[in-house]
């Protein structure tokens, strides 16, 4: 199992650039986040998708448009990069249940770096 | 809104000891999840362990385990028997059982562990 498979791995924009990073995922999970961390703010939620068709904002969507395409793939947007969006991003997925074994837990990918000049 | 708060920015404990690091949580829900996870240089987001706030028995994972008190609403993470490859940043988070899914971290702890 491949689990969640994020692309890029690093990207280097100018400031103004677009860019989309894609995840996906194979384990048929319905919930998928996008997040990102910057050092000494933990990570913090940007958009998340509760279900295939539905999107929702996190704490800090501000410049970020999200696409659920289908169950598998959740794609971030930045249509005009700034410095500011110089950050790690990670997308994870998780499935909701009571008592089952996974329930509720995120599975994260490998995280995207990308700099904004 | 939940917040998570871990007010140790950095620790460092002598490999084969014990560790403890802290966590606190604000909510005014019953029913919730906590988690702990692990982020090695890699920087893979690895989960460490989880208690469901209903179980009032501290959830443990082999080296690991978890002192939970709801009506403090504290969180810590035991390691015992520390090793070198636990040295990471440990993020505490938090997840409501009902409606929305989303997770909420704390700003986490960089762990050292000294040879």
């Amino acid at each position: 199992n491949a689990g969640v498979t994020q692309t890029p791995k690093f990207q280097v924009l100018k400031t103004g650039q677009s860019m989309t990073l894609q995840c996906a995922q194979d384990m048929n999970h319905n919930s998928m986040y996008w997040y990102r961390q910057d050092p000494g703010m933990g990570l913090r939620l940007i958009y998340y998708s509760a279900s295939e068709g539905t999107t929702d904002k996190g704490e800090v969507p501000n410049g970020y448009n999200v696409s659920r395409l289908n169950k598998r793939e959740f794609s971030l947007r930045l249509e005009s990069a700034a410095p500011s969006q110089t950050s790690v991003y990670f997308c994870a997925s998780s499935f909701s249940g009571l008592g089952q074994k996974g329930a509720n837990v995120l599975t994260f990918g490998a995280g995207s770096r990308l700099t904004v000049l | 809104a939940q917040t998570v708060t871990q007010s140790q920015p950095e620790m460092s404990v002598q490999e084969a000891e014990t560790v403890t690091l802290s966590c606190t949580y604000d909510t005014s829900e019953s029913d919730y999840y906590l988690f702990w996870y692990k982020q090695p240089p890699s920087r893979q987001m690895i989960l460490v362990i989880r208690q469901e706030a209903y179980k009032q028995q501290n959830a443990t994972e082999n080296r690991f385990s978890v002192n939970f008190q709801k009506a403090a609403k504290s969180f810590s993470l035991k390691i015992s028997d520390s090793q070198l490859g636990d040295a990471a940043m440990y993020f505490c988070a938090y997840r409501s059982a009902v409606g929305n899914e989303k997770l909420t971290f704390g700003t986490g702890t960089r762990l050292t562990i000294i040879p």
